[in-house]
């Protein structure tokens, strides 16, 4: 059964802080994908690495996927009030018959930016 | 383009009823997976299709079942409720079940 294991839980900062959330596993991933969820909606996607070792930018988000595909971070700058929500990662296992349209989720990062 | 569409958005319903969920995929997207959001367990993967078949299942009863039809649209039904099957139900759709997914806004089911 693979795994991910995402921290911190919770995260309360004041507007203008820096901030990581990682996600890690001792199991390997095609590919990881990022989400950002509001309460009552369903999580939309921020971003998807599928390269080991990959950074990519969304504005004031980093994301990196790690070099043997096992873990992955969010690294948000200058967080703002309205960077607040739940935020997700989610792998995709190795092709396969078992990895068709499954992704192994985090618990979640609930993430509060208080101006 | 049109994002995933689920219908109803809420439902209530008591114990011991059955209930049917509907997913719209992206238009050209084959494959349709559906997950169950609760505070406890967080997401957990019920089931996937693609070209009206079952290709993959998440670890729930056979209570909780699916269909894909023709168009891609899907629905889940789940039979004798209980009071866990509270949760927030999402389908997310893809092109062929390996790429990234795209979810709907979910159907929040509360059972009395």
């Amino acid at each position: 059964t693979q795994l991910l294991e995402q921290s911190p839980q919770f995260l309360s900062i004041q507007e203008g802080e820096n901030l990581t959330v990682y996600c890690n596993s001792s199991s390997v991933f095609s590919s990881l994908q990022w989400y950002r969820q509001e309460p009552g909606e369903g999580p939309v996607l921020l971003v998807t690495v599928v390269t080991g070792g990959e950074v990519k930018k969304l504005k004031r988000l980093t994301f990196q996927f790690g070099d043997a595909r096992k873990d992955s971070s969010l690294h948000i700058t200058a967080a703002q009030p309205g960077d607040t929500g739940l935020y997700l990662c989610a792998g995709e296992a190795n092709a396969g018959g078992t990895s068709y349209g499954k992704l192994t989720f985090g618990q979640g990062t609930i993430l509060t930016v208080h101006p | 383009k049109a994002g995933v569409t689920q219908t109803p958005r809420y439902l209530i319903k008591t114990r011991g009823q059955q209930v049917t969920l509907s997913c719209s995929p992206i238009s050209g997207h084959r494959s349709v997976s559906w997950y169950q959001q609760t505070p406890g367990q967080g997401l957990q993967f019920l089931f996937e299709y693609f070209s009206e078949t079952q290709r993959n299942k998440g670890n729930f009863p056979g209570r909780f079942s699916g269909r894909q039809f023709s168009n891609s649209r899907s629905e889940m039904n789940v039979s004798t409720l209980e009071l866990g099957d509270s949760a927030l139900y999402l389908c997310a759709s893809s092109l062929g079940g390996q790429e990234t997914q795209y979810f709907g806004p979910g159907t929040r089911l509360l059972v009395l």
